[in-house]
């Protein structure tokens, strides 16, 4: 069976650091993989999506960046945090090649700029 | 660029009373939709979706949607709700097979 992993599951930045947040999917192959982030009374943005290695789409422009480095990884990175950045991430993937494949999620890390 | 707008924030209702909660989207071609539900504590979980066929979709727990394309509505209905029912329901918008956009979600709070 599939499963996804996000690491880690909290943190704790200072304003101006760096940040690498990584997400792992096994038992699949090929699949589109998704960073979300989750905020009380706003839903989920989509921050950005991918449907192969090295292939990434922006929704949001700002301070955020992502890559794909492998089929089955996906990490979210920032050079210099803001306070903005705090949030709940969540990494999401799902089947490629039919619409109606669903989203499957990630635990979440909660992520606090100081 | 596709958009969901679910006009129910927070809704409270006694247990055996009726559901509905609306979605609205605005995308002029193809869509699949879904609705997810959050249960406290827990990971977001697909409760049905609609991909083409029957426009009325049935889910787990005796949830049900109906996709009318004609007011880009997926709204989601329950007959009768419990008090597990209390959770945070999202609607998406997934066009081709890759973007999915949410909505800002609506907070369900049964009373017993």
């Amino acid at each position: 069976s599939q499963t996804i992993h996000q690491w880690p599951a909290t943190l704790v930045q200072p304003v101006g650091s760096p940040l690498s947040l990584e997400c792992t999917v096994e038992g699949t192959s090929n699949p589109n993989l998704y960073w979300y982030r989750q905020a009380a009374g706003r839903g989920l943005q989509l921050l950005f999506y991918s449907v192969g290695i090295g292939q990434i789409s922006s929704e949001v422009p700002q301070n955020l960046s992502a890559s794909r480095p492998q089929d089955r990884q996906f990490i979210l990175s920032s050079k210099k945090l803001l306070l903005s950045d705090s949030g709940f991430y969540l990494c999401a993937w799902s089947g490629i090649g039919t619409g109606d494949s669903p989203l499957h999620f990630g635990n979440g890390t909660r992520l606090t700029v100081t | 660029a596709q958009s969901v707008s679910q006009h129910n924030h927070h809704v409270i209702l006694s247990e055996a009373a009726s559901l509905e909660l609306g979605c609205n989207y605005s995308y002029g071609g193809t869509v699949n939709l879904f609705w997810y539900v959050q249960y406290p504590g827990q990971h977001l979980q697909l409760l049905l979706k609609y991909f083409s066929g029957d426009p009325l979709v049935k889910g787990i727990k005796g949830f049900e949607a109906e996709f009318i394309k004609s007011k880009f509505s997926f709204n989601l209905r329950k007959p009768s709700v419990q008090w597990s029912d209390t959770a945070e329901y999202f609607c998406a918008v997934k066009v081709g097979y890759q973007k999915v956009t949410f909505g800002t979600g609506t907070k369900l709070q049964v009373i017993p």
